[in-house]
């Protein structure tokens, strides 16, 4: 199957860290790549790869995966991290479907 | 610096064919190390891939909208193009073209900012 999911929320303090989670087979195959979108926005890319961050993006966001599950850190959440995330990768018929998407809230 | 703009009707009748193109300024889209998608998201909803294309012509589309589904690509004008037939209210979305860099790692580094697509009669 090429389904990625994610949980649909997360909440996390101002200051502290959050971890967000993607599941799916080819993930086992190829690493996911995250996404941030504000509410009326395009997504922008947060992480890719094993774990590199495209330019201008703040060094709290990280990534890494093990077996079918990715994941990405925020490390001292900020109010400008409240989003919507996605998880993506390349599956084997080489298509790229999307995780379900979690809600970030910063409290 | 890479950038692309989608363009087309914003609104679409049921049953109608709905077509939209988006053009790469800044970079080729010959270039070797992107290929080109579509992706779409309803209103409230998450984001959902529709298929891409490489410069060659080579595609590859989501299966669940594989029969309804084109795209296609105009090098002359640095332009690909999406067509989703029989369209009804779930399609209406906003749609977005998007770069996949494909060279090494495969990611979405470049977007366009979306155009709203509504179907109704």
């Amino acid at each position: 199957s090429s389904e990625l999911t994610q949980d649909p929320a997360v909440s996390v303090a101002l200051g502290q860290t959050v971890r967000i989670t993607c599941q799916g087979d080819s993930l086992r195959s190829y690493y996911a790549s995250w996404y941030q979108q504000k509410p009326g926005q395009a997504p922008v890319l947060v992480i890719y790869g094993k774990n590199n961050r495209p330019s201008g993006i703040p060094d709290r966001f990280s990534g890494s995966s093990s077996g079918n599950t990715a994941s990405l850190t925020i490390t001292g959440a900020q109010a400008e991290d409240e989003a919507d995330y996605y998880c993506n990768s390349r599956d084997s018929s080489g298509n790229h479907p999307f995780g379900t998407g979690t809600k970030v809230t910063v409290l | 610096q890479l950038q692309l703009q989608e363009s087309g009707p914003g609104l679409v009748k049921p049953s109608e064919t709905l077509s939209l193109t988006c053009t790469v300024s800044g970079g080729s889209i010959s270039s070797s190390s992107y290929y080109w998608g579509w992706i779409r998201q309803p209103p409230g909803k998450g984001l959902e891939w529709i298929g891409s294309i490489y410069y060659s012509g080579s595609t590859y589309y989501n299966p669940s909208l594989k029969s309804r589904v084109t795209i296609s690509v105009d090098t002359s004008k640095n332009q690909f193009s999406l067509k989703l037939s029989s369209v009804t209210a779930a399609d209406t979305a906003v749609y977005y073209c998007a770069g996949v860099h494909g060279s090494g790692y495969y990611y979405m580094d470049v977007w366009g900012k979306g155009t709203t697509v509504t179907v109704s009669s």
